[in-house]
Parts: structure tokens; sequence; C-alpha cells
């Protein structure tokens, strides 16, 4: 069974700039989440999906990050425009129940 | 709502001891457990799971993890480690909130086996 994809794997941008990264989930997951890790930290959820429907998007900065799920498969979220906090990993995951598959995560360096 | 604490940041230890990384969690609800395994520059790999049922879990790698409700802890055992199980470690709570079944996770405990 292929895991969850993401991309790109690494991404530098300079601040006020705009990116987007891209999620192609497990086929079949109905649930998708998007976290943000920061270094040391542990993830923090800024979406979640179920299909192509949000169902929790209270940390979401909405001023800022947008994501869609469009067909209820892939994914993207998008920052405009980013800050220096923004650096982080972002990790895609996508589930069937209560267990979670995470992809490999984008880190994201603003500079 | 949730909340989790990984009681240890770092945890070194010899290759072929035992270690225990702690976790303790809080919640109004029921909830699941998990805990999650990250290598560097990879995503999070699950390692075991508590739903219900024995309270004594086992997952891979040799890993194992007791659910203590009246203490309200689940922390992660494994009798013996190996240089490869030099990683980030997070314990996760999933439980239904007003917005839903949410998952939040510790802020993870480095475990570095050395030789």
């Amino acid at each position: 069974e292929a895991g969850v994809a993401q991309s790109p794997r690494y991404k530098i941008i300079e601040k006020r700039q705009s990116v987007a990264f891209w999620c192609n989930p497990i086929s079949g997951h109905a649930t998708l989440y998007w976290y943000q890790q920061i270094l040391g930290q542990g993830p923090k959820l800024l979406i979640q999906f179920q299909n192509n429907g949000v169902v929790d998007d209270s940390q979401l900065p909405k001023d800022r990050f947008s994501a869609e799920r469009l067909k209820g498969v892939d994914s993207t979220l998008k920052i405009q425009p980013a800050k220096l906090e923004d650096s982080a990993v972002y990790l895609c995951a996508t589930g069937d129940s209560y267990e979670q598959y995470f992809g490999p995560g984008t880190r994201l360096t603003v500079t | 709502a949730q909340s989790v604490t990984q009681l240890d940041s770092q945890v070194p230890v010899f290759e072929e001891a035992p270690v225990e990384l702690r976790c303790n969690y809080s919640s109004s609800v029921s909830v699941y457990l998990f805990w999650y395994v990250q290598y560097p520059n990879q995503g999070l790999q699950l390692l075991l799971k508590y739903l219900s049922g024995s309270t004594l879990v086992k997952g891979i790698n040799g890993f194992e993890a007791e659910f203590n409700k009246s203490q309200t802890s689940f922390h992660l055992r494994k009798p013996s480690v190996h240089i490869s199980d030099t990683a980030e470690y997070f314990c996760a709570v999933s439980g239904i909130n007003t917005g839903g079944f949410k998952t939040i996770f510790g802020a993870g405990t480095r475990l570095f086996v050395k030789a």
C-alpha cells in the first residue's frame, strides 16, 4: 500500500512571499490532517478534513493560511504572506479510523 | 479538552539497557492513547495504540506501553534498546470533544542510545 505523499520536501522562501504544499493521501482514507511541527515541539493540528469538508480549522491562522481538498482526495496548504515564525515542518496525515498515517513532511524555512 | 505531558525532553541510555519514556494525560472524556516515533527527516510512525481492553499494549520494534487510568499515564517501555531506536517519541491522546474527534500530541522525548 502506497503511503502519504508530500511535496516539496524542502522549501526556502523570504518573508512576505507565498508558498504552497501538496499532499496525496492513502487511497480510500476519508480523513486528512495538516499539522505544523515547530522544531522541538510536537505536531499541532492546523486543519482537519472529512472527505472535502472541513471538520476543524480552529487553529488555522486564517489571515494567512488556507487549505483545500478538492474532490476529497489531494489537498493543498497555502501560506500567503509567510512570516519568520512559519518556519516549521508541515506534516500531512490521513486516517481511516483512529489511526493516522503520516507523510514525510515539508520543511519550510522562511528567511 | 485533552492535554498531554511528556515528562522528559531527552533520555540518554546505553545500548541493551532498558528504557521508559513517560507520558501523562488529562481529559474529561474517554480517550484513546498512542505512541508515535519520528526518525530524522521523516514523518511520524505509529508504535502502538490503546483503544480498549488489556491495559498492556505491545507494539512494533519490541516496545510496549501500559495504560494506567488511575494515574492517567501511558508510559512507553523497552527492555533492551538498540542504537537504531535513537529517535523522537511522541505520546498522543485522542477523544471526542464538541468540535469532533481531536488528537493532541505531547512535546516529544528524544531518546538517544549510546554504544
